[in-house]
């Protein structure tokens, strides 16, 4: 499977800040990014997917304009929650898909824990 | 009904135990199946990968898929307390699809 690399792992931030999250695919070029959002003790629960150089498709529910996502180039996708609210506090995870490979397995980023004060 | 089916335990098993693991699903078109690991505040580990139905075999873990009963499984032989974690199966038709997931479920190996 593709290495990814997502950063940062931990984030704090206060209520109506906005924060980041960049993924990296290290060793193959992604033309898609899944995002995820985990609650604790639950499964994976997909977001949005994000395309190079074009809009990102969004998952029913999942507010557009809270959650940007940018797919800057085939390496490099980013999330940002904008006017965070503690309830945006989760766990989000991105993996790249791997298109054709995909036969070899999905791949994860390490994840990044979002905590709302 | 969900299209992918896992007990969430947890499960606990004392150290050495043989671990069975299983999903099952609804889609025929289900092709590739996947099984991740996933230890508390991390992101999900892939342990095995199968195409279509038989049996693969990684050190102590063995996956094996059964299309006709639509049932997978993820058997992990002398366990141990590293073990414990969330194990996730996954499952996808075309290569390049959006995955889908169980539920996942909480293993504890005990000492």
């Amino acid at each position: 499977g593709a290495v990814v690399s997502q950063h940062p792992s931990r984030v704090i931030c206060k209520s109506g800040t906005s924060v980041k999250i960049e993924c990296r695919s290290l060793d193959f070029q992604a033309t898609t990014m899944f995002w995820y959002r985990q609650f604790p003790k639950k499964s994976l629960m997909l977001m949005a997917t994000s395309n190079e150089g074009s809009k990102a498709t969004y998952e029913q529910g999942v507010e557009k304009d809270k959650f940007l996502i940018n797919h800057a180039s085939l390496t490099l996708s980013t999330l940002t929650v904008t006017s965070a609210h503690p309830e945006d506090s989760s766990f989000y995870i991105c993996s790249p898909n791997p298109g054709p490979r995909g036969g070899y397995g999905y791949t994860f980023g390490s994840g990044t824990r979002l905590t709302v004060v | 009904q969900k299209e992918v089916e896992q007990d969430p335990g947890p499960l606990s098993v004392p150290e050495g135990a043989i671990v069975s693991l299983n999903c099952t699903y609804s889609n025929s078109a289900f092709q590739y199946f996947m099984w991740y690991r996933q230890y508390s505040r991390k992101g999900p580990e892939l342990l095995m990968y199968t195409y279509s139905s038989g049996n693969k075999e990684d050190g102590r873990f063995t996956a094996q898929v059964d299309k006709s009963s639509k049932y997978i499984s993820l058997f992990i032989r002398d366990s141990q307390p590293s073990d414990s974690a969330t194990y996730l199966c996954a499952m996808i038709g075309n290569a390049g699809n959006m995955l889908t997931f169980g539920g996942g479920t909480r293993l504890m190996v005990k000492p």
